[in-house]
């Protein structure tokens, strides 16, 4: 299995507050995403990195913001969550070129009440 | 819109049969095709991948096929088991650069009976 690990695996939370999920790698890969996995829909892009302190916009990034100090490390932050928010959420990480596979973890359950 | 979509929700087979589970594509420009497996509580796991140079790849147990002229891939499973069941997708990349942007299909249930 590739060195994915997403924590929390599970998180419970108030509509307003602040969430931050974090992605730690050990593949020394050069891009990592996130993602949201919610039924009926495909995964979607939240955002992507393509290097420390190098981030973008996916298709859904509103009411999300990323940081990447660190290689290994993709946070996600939710500034003030909302029940639309709440989801499955996987990280991924590619190597270099656009024909490596992205590899998965198992996930963030996010819950928001 | 373009979507990457499959034409069959759940599939059940029983043990031993061959499983055959279809995706199309939209984007002719697509140059690279991914399958993952999903179980329950995890996250996808990369199966095979085929480039759109290519028609056919095989891997251990599976083989994906590409026709570009109908804008088709398919997942073939031999002698499927019951670990194999679980939800696929394929996913499809528009871009040509170091950055994927992958589209994902939103899945197809395999179900495998003893």
């Amino acid at each position: 299995d590739a060195g994915i690990t997403q924590s929390p695996r599970h998180k419970v939370t108030e509509t307003g507050t602040p969430v931050t999920l974090r992605c730690h790698q050990t593949e020394n890969h050069r891009y990592m995403y996130w993602y949201r996995q919610d039924p009926g829909h495909g995964l979607r892009l939240i955002h992507y990195s393509y290097g420390v302190k190098d981030t973008d916009k996916g298709e859904v990034s509103d009411g999300y913001s990323v940081s990447r100090s660190k290689t290994e490390d993709f946070l996600l932050t939710l500034e003030s969550a909302t029940s639309s928010q709440t989801s499955v959420y996987f990280c991924a990480i590619s190597g270099q070129g656009s024909n490596q596979p992205q590899h998965f973890g198992d996930g963030t359950r996010l819950s928001i009440l | 819109g373009e979507s990457v979509g499959l034409h069959l929700p759940t599939l059940s087979v029983q043990e031993g049969d061959n499983s055959i589970i279809n995706c199309a594509y939209s984007n002719s420009a697509s140059d690279y095709f991914i399958w993952y497996k999903q179980e329950s509580g995890k996250g996808p796991q990369f199966i095979i991948d085929i480039r759109s140079n290519m028609d056919k790849r095989q891997g251990q147990r599976v083989t994906v096929l590409l026709n570009k002229t109908v804008k088709h891939l398919s997942l073939q499973i031999a002698a499927t088991q019951p670990g194999d069941s679980a939800v696929y997708f394929c996913a499809e990349n528009r871009m040509n650069t170091g950055f994927q942007k992958l589209v994902f299909g939103t899945g197809t249930r395999l179900l495998v009976s003893p």
